[in-house]
């Protein structure tokens, strides 16, 4: 089974300040095509989730552009480069190699200072 | 713009059955997958089932075989979630999520959740 950690756990951030969350899986996430299937999601307080960005690195329409993310294998990154007030909420990984047993990360809760 | 509606708040007893739609608008249905998702109060998402109207296929996560069933009904647009035997541990928000295929390089394709209903809460209470 693909098991996903997420690190930190909370982070609080000042407006304006950039900000970093980290996702591991147990298992790789590089498709033999080359594209690595692991997507994020940011749950704000009291809404359903929504799609960040697909295939590790691609944001889905609509997402902001301070919205980045990167990595390949087993370890990514999602990094917002200004945090805006709006960006509070949780966020999480997900696996979606082992399609369609979509497994999520455990969650990181971002608050602004 | 896509759009999908959940069916309303449910409160059931333990060992009933419940039954949530999902109608969808603006969507290419026949092109779309459908997902169902659950979260559990101050718990993470958990995937639990889908369907793809187009080849009329259906996937469980294992811990639900047996217990979920996904339906859809093509002319209504709309998909359907009936979990089975419910217990308490079965509280949670239930959220209906698209899958939107993007073709990659090469012959394959990636279905990604690109939009998500309200969810529905299910309280499973004696």
């Amino acid at each position: 089974d693909f098991v996903m950690t997420q690190s930190p756990v909370s982070l609080a951030v000042t407006p304006g300040e950039p900000a970093s969350i980290s996702c591991r899986s147990s298992q790789s996430l590089l498709h033999s095509n080359g594209y690595n299937y692991v997507d994020w999601y940011l749950q704000k307080p009291g809404q359903s989730p929504q799609l960040l960005i697909y295939l590790a690195s691609y944001r889905a329409p609509g997402v902001p552009n301070r919205f980045s993310g990167s990595g390949s294998g087993t370890d990514f990154t999602l990094k917002i480069s200004r945090v805006e007030a709006e960006d509070v909420g949780v966020y999480y990984c997900m696996q979606g190699l082992r399609d369609p047993r979509f497994t999520f990360g455990p969650g990181t809760k971002v608050d602004i200072k | 713009q896509v759009h999908l509606v959940q069916s309303g708040t449910e409160m059931k007893k333990p060992g009933s059955s419940v039954k949530v739609s999902c109608k969808a608008s603006g969507a290419a249905f026949s092109t779309s997958t459908f997902n169902w998702v659950r979260q559990a109060p101050g718990q993470g998402p958990e995937w639990i089932g889908r369907i793809i109207p187009f080849l009329g296929s259906t996937d469980y996560a294992q811990e639900f075989e047996g217990r979920l069933t996904v339906t859809a009904d093509d002319s209504a647009s709309t998909v359907y979630m009936e979990l089975n035997s419910l217990r308490s541990e079965d509280t949670a928000i239930y959220y209906c999520a698209r899958g939107k295929r993007e073709q990659l390089v090469g012959n394959f394709f990636y279905y990604y959740m690109d939009v998500w209903g309200k969810g529905t809460t299910v309280t499973v209470s004696s």
